[in-house]
């Protein structure tokens, strides 16, 4: 079975403008989350989609957002881009509604200039 | 708020010396508990994970008991091998909720 991908894997965006990653799960998945990581803040959880609704949310201003379609890719968007929002961003897929183990994809490295 | 503590790094061993990373946490019921490791380059990986009290989770030589006594799930390693060199980093997850509380990570490095 095909692990987690994300694309892109690299990305580099200017202040002010905004971006897309996406996310697809592994096959059969409907949960997927999404975490920032930095070396600063470690790592943070952003928000979970399960079955196309957002179920929970992190702590993070709303220029940060996502979605997830029928099929369980997600993807999400980041926008106005600030500095500090470089960072690897990673997904992870989980099998159900209520799950003990997540499964994360390689990540996409954003670096904002 | 739910938070997990985890032991300072980077820790530096030799080859087959016995490896113990501290995690403890904070948290309301009984969380799931997990470590999951991260290779240069990669995303992260689960290693072993605890779902309730004295549970013990165990994968590739490594080992962590849930301690709900003492609020820890302490990883273990009798003897490391070069290839453990990686992040390894403590989290939970509420019961009912798919999203993971992360400690900072530690780093580990085995030297030859």
């Amino acid at each position: 079975k095909a692990g987690v991908t994300q694309t892109p894997r690299y990305l580099i965006k200017t202040r002010g403008q905004q971006v897309t990653l996406s996310c697809s799960p592994i096959s059969g998945h409907r949960s997927v989350s999404w975490y920032q990581q930095t070396p600063g803040q470690g790592l943070q959880f952003l928000f979970e989609y399960f079955s196309e609704t957002q179920r929970n949310k992190g702590n993070f201003p709303g220029r940060f957002s996502g979605r997830q379609f029928s099929n369980s890719r997600s993807e999400m968007n980041v926008s106005t881009l600030e500095l500090g929002d470089s960072a690897l961003y990673l997904c992870a897929s989980s099998p159900g509604e209520v799950s003990y183990e997540q499964y994360f994809g390689p990540g996409t490295r954003l670096t904002v200039t | 708020g739910d938070s997990v503590t985890q032991m300072e790094g980077p820790v530096t061993l030799s080859e087959e010396a016995f490896l113990t990373i501290n995690c403890t946490y904070t948290a309301t019921g009984y969380p799931s508990l997990f470590w999951y490791v991260q290779y240069p380059g990669e995303g992260l990986q689960l290693l072993l994970k605890a779902t309730k009290a004295d549970d013990k989770g165990s994968n590739k030589g490594f080992e962590a008991t849930y301690r709900k006594e003492t609020t820890s799930f302490h990883l273990e390693k009798g003897s490391v091998q070069v290839s453990d060199s990686a992040v390894y980093f403590c989290a939970l997850s509420k019961t009912g909720a798919n999203n993971l509380f992360f400690g900072t990570g530690t780093r580990l490095t085995v030297i030859p």
